[in-house]
């Protein structure tokens, strides 16, 4: 199975920061590269697909990019809704295989 | 409106089995490869199990083959995962998901299902 690594595990920032997370696979996965959200009781919402591609309704603060075996996840502008559970997700190979996740906390 | 939801979670002694359903609405669930992925108390997000929109192809990660069962029944809507030889570690929100696209990703999830192992 392909390891996903994130980094970092835990995170703290302000509204209006940006930050980024860092996604690496473990081996060549070209752009089968997928960034989701979660919030405790929630569904996991799924934010880019593809590296890079915002999904319809995700905001546009949210921005991917990378390919091959590293990858980020950029978020500009933080808004209170956006502290959560960050995932990254490799779907190259299957089975398919999930970051140990990023948790974004407010400062 | 398009919706999953999981049902079938519970209390269960280790050794136990138990049967996890998902019910899909508002899309046609037989058009769709489906996943079941878990989560851990404290941990992230683990695949599962995957199975074909057909039935005829499935997926299982290591910690669970062998011992899982995924299959649908798309007269029902319904995904299904029988889980036996439960163990502790297997204790989990256990979610299903939808797959879409090319690259493969996830765009439908439901809001969960808990299974606890315990004696």
């Amino acid at each position: 199975d392909i390891q996903m690594t994130q980094s970092p595990s835990s995170l703290s920032a302000s509204v209006g920061d940006s930050v980024t997370i860092t996604c690496r696979a473990g081996q060549y996965i070209a752009n089968s590269l997928n960034w989701y959200q979660h919030k405790p009781g929630k569904a996991p919402k799924l934010l880019i697909s593809a590296a890079s591609t915002l999904q319809s309704g995700v905001p546009s603060r949210f921005s991917g990019s990378g390919s091959g075996t590293d990858f980020t996840l950029t978020i500009s502008n933080l808004q209170p809704e956006d502290f959560a559970t960050y995932y990254c997700q490799q779907t190259y190979n299957t089975p398919s295989t999930f970051g140990q996740g990023t948790t974004l906390k407010i400062k | 409106e398009v919706l999953l939801v999981e049902s079938g979670g519970g209390l269960v002694q280790p050794g136990g089995s138990l049967r996890l359903s998902c019910a899909a609405s508002g899309f046609t669930f037989r058009g769709f490869t489906m996943h079941w992925v878990r989560q851990a108390p404290g941990k992230g997000l683990e695949y599962v199990s995957g199975l074909s929109f057909n039935g005829v192809t499935t997926h299982h990660a290591n910690s669970v083959r062998g011992r899982f069962t995924i299959s649908r029944d798309n007269s029902k809507n319904t995904l299904y995962l029988q889980m036996g030889s439960l163990r502790v570690e297997d204790m989990a929100v256990y979610y299903c998901a939808r797959e879409n696209g090319y690259p493969r990703y996830f765009d439908l999830w439901g809001r969960g299902t808990l299974v606890t192992v315990s004696s």
